[in-house]
């Protein structure tokens, strides 16, 4: 069982589609996050949100879109992806700022396949 | 030196064995270290962390040596259920949410 859930958990998607990537937490965290996780890649960090804010942006390109309603809910909006974009989607929470306490939930994850 | 390095690995080892993973990290300024678990195809969990010279949980055993600048993970007592890849993970310092995490390391117990 995890605090935090992703949908869906299985994407395929061409690289014209528009689609969306859905995560919700029920730990009343503060913080929510998106990373992306690559073959023999580490966890890259994409977003970061604070209280529906966003802090941190990381150089993620235009066509990942994030959007974050509430605490509890955060969206990734894709549109025209690339192959190379595929990889597995992980979204995060954490009560405090991660740095302090390096206690980060996840989600299962959305794994991705741009055709 | 990388951000973040971990042994390549793959580690393969029979149960009961002993085995340690090594992190080297660049940021001499961080304070706190974290080694996190991630099973087959599920997502990272925080495993231990590492505030000061060393943790020990149960068969876990997580070292800091700062003036090497590596931290590392003894595993003791194998189990098959200890079989999946941990990564190491360092915080940049304060200001950022940005945990920087390794590639990770492998480990397959085997009977």
């Amino acid at each position: 069982e995890t605090g935090v859930t992703q949908t869906p958990r299985h994407l395929v998607m061409g690289m014209t589609n528009k689609k969306s990537l859905k995560c919700e937490q029920h730990l009343g965290h503060n913080a929510m996050y998106w990373y992306k996780q690559s073959a023999k890649k580490p966890l890259e960090l994409m977003f970061v949100y604070n209280f529906k804010e966003q802090t941190e942006n990381n150089s993620v390109p235009s066509r990942f879109s994030p959007e974050c309603p509430n605490s509890s809910h955060l969206f990734l909006h894709l549109h025209t992806l690339q192959p190379e974009d595929s990889a597995l989607y992980l979204c995060a929470s954490s009560q405090e700022r991660a740095e302090a306490t390096g206690e980060l939930f996840f989600g299962e994850g959305s794994r991705l396949t741009v055709l | 030196r990388k951000e973040v390095e971990q042994d390549p690995g793959p580690f393969n080892v029979p149960e009961g064995a002993t085995v340690a993973f090594n992190c080297t990290y660049s940021n001499s300024a961080s304070q706190s270290f974290f080694w996190y678990r991630q099973d087959c195809r599920k997502e990272p969990k925080l495993l231990m962390s590492v505030y000061s010279s060393g943790n020990e949980d149960g068969r876990f055993t997580a070292q800091l040596n700062r003036a090497s600048q590596y931290i590392s993970l003894l595993i003791r007592d194998s189990k098959l259920s200890d079989s999946a890849t941990y990564l190491c993970v360092v915080p940049p310092g304060a200001g950022s949410y940005q945990l920087t995490f390794g590639k990770g390391t492998k480990l397959s117990v085997i009977p």
